[in-house]
């Protein structure tokens, strides 16, 4: 049963460049969300995919979109790259039960550098 | 609005001792989730436990146990006769019960346990 996956592992921009993170849920999950972990800090909120639309959107510009496909797997593009987007982006799945979403499942991440 | 405190930002003990993890968090809803992530050097968070917040009974998993303290806000982790494998940062964190469930994280506690 596999995981949540992300790919790539690593990649390296430069500033106002655009990059596209792909992430596919576990087997089973239908809900897709995006975290953005800055080195040493904790893990913040970019935004939520449920059925193919944004549910939540957390404290981030609209140069971060998202989008998901009807096989459930997700993309999360970055346009006008700043050298403050450097961090490890971490993908999270998770299924709606009917009383409530079940615990967040998180991939490796993709850490993203920008020169 | 949300918020999740580990004071602690780093721990080392020796093998075998017992350590506490604080976690301390606001939040202006009644009923909430909290939860424990671990983060291996790898990047990935790996799902420790979920506790509503209307169950505070202690919870306890192998050499894991948990102390929910809704008066004082605190959602307290223990690792005893710990190990070097518990190496890792981990992470408290709190969401909604409804909704998109977004995760709010602490900053994280680097726990190194030396042989």
């Amino acid at each position: 049963d596999a995981g949540v996956t992300q790919s790539p592992t690593h990649l390296i921009k430069t500033r106002g460049q655009q990059v596209t993170l792909r992430c596919s849920p576990k087997s089973g999950h239908d809900t897709v969300s995006w975290y953005q972990q800055a080195l040493g800090q904790g893990p913040q909120f970019i935004f939520q995919y449920y059925e193919e639309e944004e549910r939540q959107r957390g404290n981030f510009p609209d140069r971060f979109s998202g989008h998901q496909f009807p096989n459930y797997s997700s993309e999360l593009n970055v346009n006008a790259l700043l050298l403050g987007d450097s961090a490890l982006y971490l993908c999270a799945s998770s299924y709606y039960s009917g009383t409530g979403n079940q615990p967040q499942h998180f991939g490796d991440g993709t850490r993203l550098s920008i020169l | 609005a949300q918020k999740v405190t580990q004071a602690q930002t780093e721990i080392s003990v020796v093998e075998k001792e017992d350590v506490t993890l604080d976690c301390v968090y606001e939040t202006r809803d009644t009923t909430y989730y909290l939860f424990w992530y671990k983060q291996p050097p790898s990047g990935e968070l790996v799902f420790l436990i979920r506790r509503n917040s209307f169950d505070e009974q202690n919870e306890i998993s192998g050499r894991y146990s948990w102390n929910f303290q809704k008066s004082t806000s605190s959602f307290n982790f223990t690792i005893t006769a710990s190990q070097v494998v518990d190496s890792a940062v981990y992470f408290c964190a709190l969401s909604e019960i409804q909704g998109a469930q977004k995760l709010v994280f602490g900053q994280g506690t680097r726990l190194t346990i030396n042989p």
